[in-house]
């Protein structure tokens, strides 16, 4: 079975640095998303992308962070100055269409020291 | 987006069904009313989502009232795998920018 895949699947940066989270969707899908998961806490929405730009994007997506599709196949998420709060797990998910499952990879963690 | 409820956690015995409940009172006529699962150190799992009628698959049954303001994961033979946080989530399904967001679950303990 198709699977959405990530990498790396633990990021170590020091705080300021830039970082990008690479994803590659399952190849039909249509319409993918960044999710983060601080330790402990509930799975929260960052932004979702459809037909190569944002549909929506939440509080937390603030100028720090930018989402690409560069190829048609990778989607990534950029943070370009990493802060200490910035530290979580971050999911990638994909859907064929708004009446389908979505499917999440396995994440990375991102740890800022 | 439209709200769900559900217990904090549960506990249930290996091999015996698991009955997840989940109100959602405020439920409009075009929500879709969707399970998902997170296990231990993994990404979310799409487990079954349904409308009006009760829904079978593999993993679990969805069985929705009448009045479709709440609605039962049912796990037929739970097993240790099935130790997860359970997540019932209420979608609309047609609008391009609807997205599932997540509330804090039902954290299921499986006792061997």
């Amino acid at each position: 079975e198709p699977e959405v895949t990530q990498t790396p699947s633990h990021q170590v940066t020091q705080m300021g640095q830039e970082v990008i989270l690479r994803c590659v969707p399952i190849s039909n899908h249509l319409y993918f998303y960044w999710y983060r998961q601080i330790l402990g806490q509930k799975v929260e929405f960052l932004v979702s992308f459809y037909n190569n730009e944002i549909s929506e994007k939440s509080e937390i997506f603030d100028d720090q962070f930018s989402v690409e599709r560069p190829d048609g196949s990778n989607f990534t998420l950029k943070i370009r100055s990493t802060k200490l709060e910035d530290s979580a797990m971050y999911f990638c998910a994909s859907e064929r269409d708004k009446y389908s499952p979505l499917h999440f990879g396995n994440g990375t963690r991102l740890t800022v020291t | 987006d439209a709200k769900t409820t559900q217990p904090n956690s549960m506990e249930s015995n290996e091999e015996e069904p698991v009955h997840l409940p989940c109100n959602h009172s405020t439920i409009s006529g075009t929500d879709y009313i969707h399970w998902y699962r997170q296990l231990p150190s993994q990404g979310p799992e799409y487990v079954i989502h349904g409308l009006t009628s009760n829904v079978n698959n593999r993993m679990a049954s969805l069985a929705i009232a009448e009045d479709r303001k709440s609605s039962t994961l049912i796990l037929h033979r739970a097993t240790l795998r099935d130790a997860a946080v359970y997540y019932c989530i209420l979608r609309l399904g047609m609008n391009r920018d609807d997205k599932i967001i997540f509330g804090k679950g039902t954290r299921l303990h499986i006792l061997p």
